[in-house]
């Protein structure tokens, strides 16, 4: 079955430290991102990556780093700068590159982050 | 800025009923516009999209509207069942743009 898989489901963490997120797909989807949402708020872009080892800044990159090493590959970072770290995370992917082709974004099932 | 509004947090329907859920924009460039359904705790499901060269886009029980001089589309769900309960996100995008402007969603309850 093609998806996206993140990992874990639920993350807790201290603060000051840094903690990474997993977003794997199966879609041979050249286009993958990275949103926030926080309660009562719509999806907030972090980070974008339209192929591999090139990656954009979104509306909210501070505090939060990314690599895409591998196509299918796009973990996230959520470093001690980030002030407000925790939210609902959720990886997408999509066909093509924004700009190339409209097409959907396809989501993971999210990974909730917890700083205690 | 948020770019994409809806202005309901919250709508509740009788089973069996047509559920109509807006959604406003105020960026021009905008030309390509998605609803997806979200579940608490799971990632948004993508339901329907429509290109503004198109007013309707129908698929199934589901409607998407689009008044490009209004800068409003709308999603009608007829008829409602208790399953659609869930929040549901207006999302929009352009040929030059790099990634979905979401709204903050409305909250949909459908009741038997």
């Amino acid at each position: 079955d093609g998806g996206i898989t993140q990992s874990p489901k639920y993350l807790f963490r201290k603060e000051g430290q840094n903690v990474t997120l997993s977003c794997e797909q199966n879609l041979n989807h050249d286009a993958m991102y990275w949103y926030r949402q926080d309660p009562g708020q719509g999806l907030r872009l972090i980070y974008y990556s339209q192929i591999v080892n090139d990656f954009q800044k979104g509306d909210i990159a501070e505090g939060y780093s990314v690599s895409r090493e591998k196509k299918e590959s796009f973990p996230l970072t959520v470093t001690s700068a980030q002030k407000n770290p925790t939210a609902f995370y959720l990886c997408a992917s999509s066909i093509d590159p924004p700009g190339v082709t409209y097409n959907e974004q396809f989501f993971g099932p999210g990974t909730r982050l917890t700083v205690l | 800025d948020q770019q994409v509004k809806q202005n309901s947090p919250s709508l509740s329907v009788q089973e069996g009923r047509i559920s109509i859920l807006n959604c406003d924009y105020t960026n021009s460039m905008f030309d390509y516009f998605l609803w997806y359904k979200k579940y608490p705790a799971e990632g948004p499901t993508f339901l329907i999209s429509i290109s503004s060269i198109k007013d309707k886009n129908e698929d199934g029980r589901f409607t998407v509207f689009l008044n490009k001089s209004a800068k409003h589309l709308s999603l009608h769900i007829v008829p409602s069942q208790p399953g659609d309960s869930a929040v549901y996100f207006c999302a929009a995008t352009s040929a030059i743009g790099y990634a979905l402007n979401f709204g903050k969603g409305t909250s949909l309850l459908v009741t038997p």
